[in-house]
C-alpha cells in the first residue's frame, strides 16, 4: 500500500491564485481530513469527511472547500489565496471505528502565497 | 473546547538519558490519544495509540500512559539515542458525534546530543 499520498509537494501562489491540493489513500479508510500546521500553534483542522458524499467543517474552515466523490480521494481547494494561507498542509485518514482511531498522514504540501 | 498542551517545549539531554515527555487535556471524555513523531520539514508518524479504555502502550524504547481522570498522558523514552531527535505531538480523539476529530497539542523539540 501507499499509503496517505499528498500532491504537490511544494506550491507558491500569488495572492487571489485559485488551487487544488491533492489527497489519495488506497486503505479504504472511511474517514479523511486536512489539517495545517503553522509554527507554534501545532496542526488545526480544516475539513474533515466521513465518507463519499459527506463532508463537514473543522476548527479553521474559511477560505478552503472539499469534496468526496470518492472514498480513495479528498482534494482540497483554496478558493483565492491570502498570505494568512501560508502553511504546511497534512491529509490524514482511519477507519470509522468507535473503537480505534489511529490515524495515518501523508508527506505534507508546503504553501507559500506571496 | 478540548485545548491540549504539552510540557516542555523544548527538551535537550545527553545520549543513553531516559526522559519523559507530558502531554494534559482539558476534556476528559475522549475516544483515544495518539502519540506522533515528526521530523523537521516531515510528516507525521504515528509511535503509539492509547484507545480510551487502556493505561498504557509500549512499542520497544517507548511508553505511553493514559490518565484520562487527571487528563493527562506520558511518553517515556528508555536510553535516548541521537536518532529520537525530532518533534514529539499528543493528539486526543474528541468524543463529538463522530468521535474521530483530533486535537494536537504544540508539540515538544526534542534534541538527543551525542
Amino acid at each position: 500500500n501507499a499509503g496517505v499520498t499528498q500532491t504537490p509537494k511544494f506550491q507558491v501562489l500569488k495572492t487571489g491564485q485559485s488551487m487544488t491540493l491533492q489527497c489519495a489513500q488506497d486503505m479504504n479508510h472511511e474517514y479523511m481530513s486536512w489539517y495545517r500546521q503553522d509554527p507554534g500553534m501545532g496542526l488545526r483542522l480544516i475539513h474533515y469527511s466521513v465518507g463519499a458524499g459527506i463532508t463537514d467543517q473543522g476548527e479553521v474552515p474559511n477560505g478552503y472547500n472539499v469534496s468526496r466523490s470518492t472514498t480513495e480521494d479528498f482534494p482540497l481547494r483554496l478558493l483565492s489565496a491570502a498570505p494568512s494561507q501560508t502553511s504546511v498542509y497534512f491529509c490524514a485518514s482511519s477507519y470509522s471505528t468507535r473503537t480505534s482511531y489511529e490515524q495515518y498522514f501523508g508527506p505534507g504540501t508546503r504553501l507559500t502565497v506571496t | 473546547k478540548q485545548e491540549v498542551t504539552q510540557i516542555p517545549a523544548a527538551l535537550s539531554v545527553p545520549e543513553g538519558e531516559n526522559l519523559v515527555l507530558n502531554c494534559s487535556f482539558t476534556d476528559s471524555a475522549i475516544y483515544n490519544l495518539q502519540w506522533f513523531r515528526q521530523d523537521h520539514g516531515k510528516g507525521l508518524t504515528s509511535l503509539l495509540l492509547i484507545q480510551s479504555s487502556q493505561r498504557e502502550q509500549t512499542s520497544g524504547r517507548l511508553n505511553a500512559s493514559l490518565d484520562k481522570s487527571s487528563g493527562r498522558s506520558t511518553l517515556y523514552i528508555a536510553a535516548s539515542q541521537p536518532g529520537d531527535s525530532a518533534t514529539y505531538l499528543c493528539a486526543v480523539a474528541r468524543g463529538d458525534n463522530y468521535g474521530q476529530n483530533f486535537v494536537f497539542g504544540p508539540g515538544t523539540r526534542l534534541s538527543v546530543l551525542p
